[in-house]
């Protein structure tokens, strides 16, 4: 079956503490996504990667960060930096017909 | 900037009734548009996208929007609601000229179905 995997489905942060949301996808995808969302807000764009070891910020890249060592794999570090990291995060990754597809979500809360 | 707006952030139909979801883009030159649907505590799922192909765009599970390139729209419509319906919905528009590499999504619609 393929599709985007994201865990864990639920992450408590302690403050001072950084933690890392795995994304995972076996469509074959170069371009993949981080969103976060909060109520109310819509989505958010964090960072995003077109291509292997490579990677470009989004509208509220501050207090995270990302890798792309593969092209399966997408994880994103929430760092004790981002003040307000409670939220809905959402992982996505993008088809050659443009359609962005997207993964069940990590939600994150703070201890 | 590209902007999305959906109009109302609640909307509340009978069973049965018509579904309409209001959604305008900003950019002067169409971009891709779609329409993502998101229950509780789930990623977001397609219900249906515009390319240009076509302005009446038909989705899954009954939906369909159409493209007005005059009124800078894309309202998403289903002619008989159903309890399953009740979830969020978001609009969102990819680059002016086509693509897809960043959206920008609306605050999204949160529909309920009343029996």
């Amino acid at each position: 079956d393929g599709g985007i995997t994201q865990s864990p489905k639920y992450l408590f942060r302690k403050e001072g503490q950084n933690v890392t949301l795995s994304c995972e996808q076996n469509l074959n995808h170069d371009a993949m996504y981080w969103y976060r969302q909060d109520p109310g807000q819509g989505l958010r764009l964090i960072y995003y990667s077109q291509i292997v070891n490579d990677f470009q910020k989004g509208d509220i890249a501050e207090g995270y960060s990302v890798s792309r060592e593969k092209k399966e794999s997408f994880p994103l570090t929430v760092t004790s930096a981002q003040k307000n990291p409670t939220a809905f995060y959402l992982c996505a990754s993008r088809d050659r017909q443009e359609t962005q597809y997207f993964g069940p979500g990590t939600r994150l809360l703070v201890l | 900037a590209q902007s999305v707006t959906q109009l109302g952030s609640h909307v509340s139909v009978s069973e049965g009734a018509l579904v309409l979801l209001r959604c305008n883009y900003s950019s002067s030159v169409p971009p891709y548009l779609f329409w993502y649907v998101q229950y509780p505590n789930q990623g977001l799922q397609l219900l249906l996208k515009y390319t240009s192909a076509a302005t009446l765009v038909k989705g899954i599970n009954g939906f369909e929007a159409e493209f007005k390139k005059s009124e800078t729209s894309f309202h998403l419509t289903k002619p008989s609601a159903h309890m399953s319906d009740a979830a969020e919905y978001f609009c969102a528009a990819g680059k002016p000229q086509g693509g897809s590499e960043k959206l920008v999504f609306g605050k999204g619609t949160k529909l309920t179905v009343n029996p």
